[in-house]
This record gives structure tokens, sequence and C-alpha cells, in this order.
């Protein structure tokens, strides 16, 4: 079974400073991971994918996220935060070899950042 | 990416009563999902909608609760029948590509059930 785990319910940051959220995940298979973000009263967006490739991964609005299969984990990144990353961050894996195989999500994490 | 329209953005709700979700795509897609994310958690799948087919549903949702319909490649929509205030949440449609498993999400439809 797939599962997702987000450790840190929330993420406090100053505004310039370096940002990790982190996430760990299991899937039977090859995993597909992905993060989202959601600010409020939104919907979610798409902030970046790993299929394959390069374990480093970029994505919108400056963010980046490594996979590291060894430790499971597929952390999001940023080198400065800025205020308005404030926002709810979802990570989340399918199973690549089940073609059916639905979107599992993590519990979210608030990221916080203050001026 | 698609573009998702979803209708009502939000609404307030009596007990009892039953709601349509509707979710426009600006493209065709062969599979729509419908999620619900309850007050501070994550998101749940309800369901899978093909167009031409019946819904398929998660463990725990039944269709007598959540009809859905997909009568075309770019439309469904998602009834909530027969609501209580636990059926409070966020109701999310969604698409994505079979190949690569992102999604793409509307903006939600922020259900208040008194």
């Amino acid at each position: 079974a797939q599962s997702v785990a987000q450790p840190e319910d929330q993420v406090n940051v100053a505004e310039g400073n370096p940002l990790t959220v982190k996430c760990t995940y299991s899937v039977s298979g090859n995993p597909y991971l992905f993060w989202y973000v959601q600010y409020p009263n939104r919907g979610l967006q798409f902030l970046l994918k790993y299929i394959t490739g390069d374990n480093l991964v970029k994505g919108s609005y400056g963010f980046e996220a490594e996979f590291n299969k060894s430790q499971t984990s597929f952390h999001l990144k940023k080198p400065s935060a800025l205020v308005s990353d404030s926002a709810l961050y979802f990570c989340a894996v399918r199973d690549g070899y089940n073609q059916g195989g639905k979107l599992i999500f993590g519990q979210g994490t608030e990221l916080s950042v203050k001026p | 990416s698609a573009v998702i329209s979803q209708k009502p953005s939000r609404d307030i709700c009596q007990r009892g009563t039953s709601l349509t979700i509707q979710c426009q795509v600006d493209s065709q897609v062969t599979m729509m999902f419908w999620y619900r994310q309850q007050p501070g958690q994550s998101l749940t799948l309800i369901a899978t909608a093909n167009q031409g087919s019946e819904a398929t549903y998660e463990s725990g949702f039944v269709i007598d609760k959540f009809p859905i319909s997909r009568p075309n490649l770019t439309f469904s929509t998602l009834t909530v029948s027969n609501m209580s205030p636990e059926d409070s949440s966020i109701y999310l449609c969604s698409v994505g590509g079979l190949n690569t498993g992102e999604l793409f999400f509307g903006e939600g439809s922020r259900l208040t059930v008194l």
C-alpha cells in the first residue's frame, strides 16, 4: 500500500532564510512524487514532480525537491523564503508501475514565513 | 495544464438537503477525480469518473451518498446527498495525466452544512 508522511504539522522560518518541508513515502513499485501548495481559500497548485532522472528537481516559485531513494524521502526546499510562501504544502505519491494508481496525499505542512 | 472551473465556489446548506457541484474543464480528459478535504485535513479521493461508464468509488464512499455524472469529456458533477454537518468540507475536482500522474485542481467548492 502507498503512504506519505509529512512529519511536521507546521514549519516556521524567517524571511530570507532557507526552508525545508519534509516528506517520506512508501510505495511498492516505482514512486512518482509530487508537491502541491494550497493558499487560503484556494485549490491546490502543482509545484513540482519527480518521475525519473536527476534526483534534484526544480519547480515553480523557486522551489526544488530532492529525491532520496535510500531514505525514501522527497523534501521540499527553497534557498530563501518569502512571506508570500506562507501556505499549506502537500506531498503526494503514486505507484508509477500502476497506471491506474491513485494519488495519495500527506497530511500537509503549514509553512509560516515571518518578516 | 488544464483550466478547471467549479461551481459553486461555496455554499451554506441545510441538513437533509442535497447539493450538486459542477466541474468544467477546458480540454477533453479521460478521467476526472473528485476529492474531499475536511477541515484541517488532507485530501481524500471520493471517486474516479470516466466518461461513458459508472464512477469508481473509494472505500468509505458510496454512490447513493455521492452520485456522480460524467456526460462528456469536459464536464462532471458530484452530488452530496442528504447532507449532514459532517459533510462540511471542500470538494475538489481534478484532472490529470495517466502517464505522469500529476493532477490539476479546480478552486474547490466549500460546503458548510448547518
